[in-house]
């Protein structure tokens, strides 16, 4: 079973940022947060990862708490491109490349 | 630079045929892992390979296989196809095993049991 729990839908209106939760509770120490996002039809595409730290990168930000039991993916300035659906995702350093993919949060960006 | 590519990207089989699916990773990933992705669900991990080896295997039943090979490209085999077996089948690669190391994925092979 996924080991994270997201809101099944969202809104954000074109040009807002999106701001994506996401609960991992029982997230141990050595535990990475990756986040992914699926567009119709496509495979999952990386967005970005972190362990402790807040992270940036040209696609977004991930906030992390401090007790790292919860995070939230920044889309500074959505667009229509970025309805998708949004999979928050907690995994081990060495787990051999298994990503256990929960329902995710289906991000509806609207002009 | 080319991402993962995967061949072919739609098939239609039958019930109880065989199947292989091929997968070429982005240049210098050494770790290839399989997915099932069924309509509305997300993806639910099959298998992974590194160095030819299989590193982790997901709970599917022994019709599924997979191997990797020297150039690190990969097959997934499926056998006695069941019309459960329908799905959007997708590889992803990555640079080593390691949690640090994100998995870059294909676009997947749409797989139809008639």
């Amino acid at each position: 079973d996924a080991k994270t729990t997201q809101p099944t839908s969202m809104d954000c209106a074109e040009g807002r940022a999106a701001n994506l939760p996401c609960n991992h509770s029982t997230i141990s120490g050595n535990e990475y947060v990756y986040w992914y996002r699926q567009i119709h039809s496509q495979g999952p595409q990386y967005i970005i990862h972190g362990l402790k730290n807040n992270e940036t990168n040209e696609m977004a930000s991930l906030i992390i708490t401090e007790d790292r039991k919860s995070s939230t993916l920044i889309l500074p300035h959505a667009t229509l491109r970025d309805t998708a659906v949004y999979y928050c995702i907690v995994t081990f350093n060495n787990q051999g490349g298994k990503l256990i993919f929960g329902q995710g949060t289906e991000l509806s960006v609207k002009p | 630079d080319a991402g993962v590519t995967q061949s072919p990207t739609h098939l239609i089989k039958t019930r109880g045929q065989q199947v292989t699916l091929r997968c070429s990773p982005i240049s210098g990933h050494k770790s290839v892992s399989w997915y099932q992705q069924v309509l509305g669900q997300g993806p639910q991990f099959i298998f992974q390979y590194y160095e030819k080896e299989e590193r982790g295997r997901g709970n599917f039943p022994d019709r599924f296989s997979a191997r990797q090979f020297p150039n690190y490209s990969s097959e997934l085999n499926v056998n006695a196809l069941l019309l459960g077996d329908s799905a959007l089948y997708l590889c992803a690669s990555s640079h080593d095993r390691a949690g640090n190391q994100p998995q870059h994925f294909g676009d997947g092979t749409r797989l139809s049991i008639l």
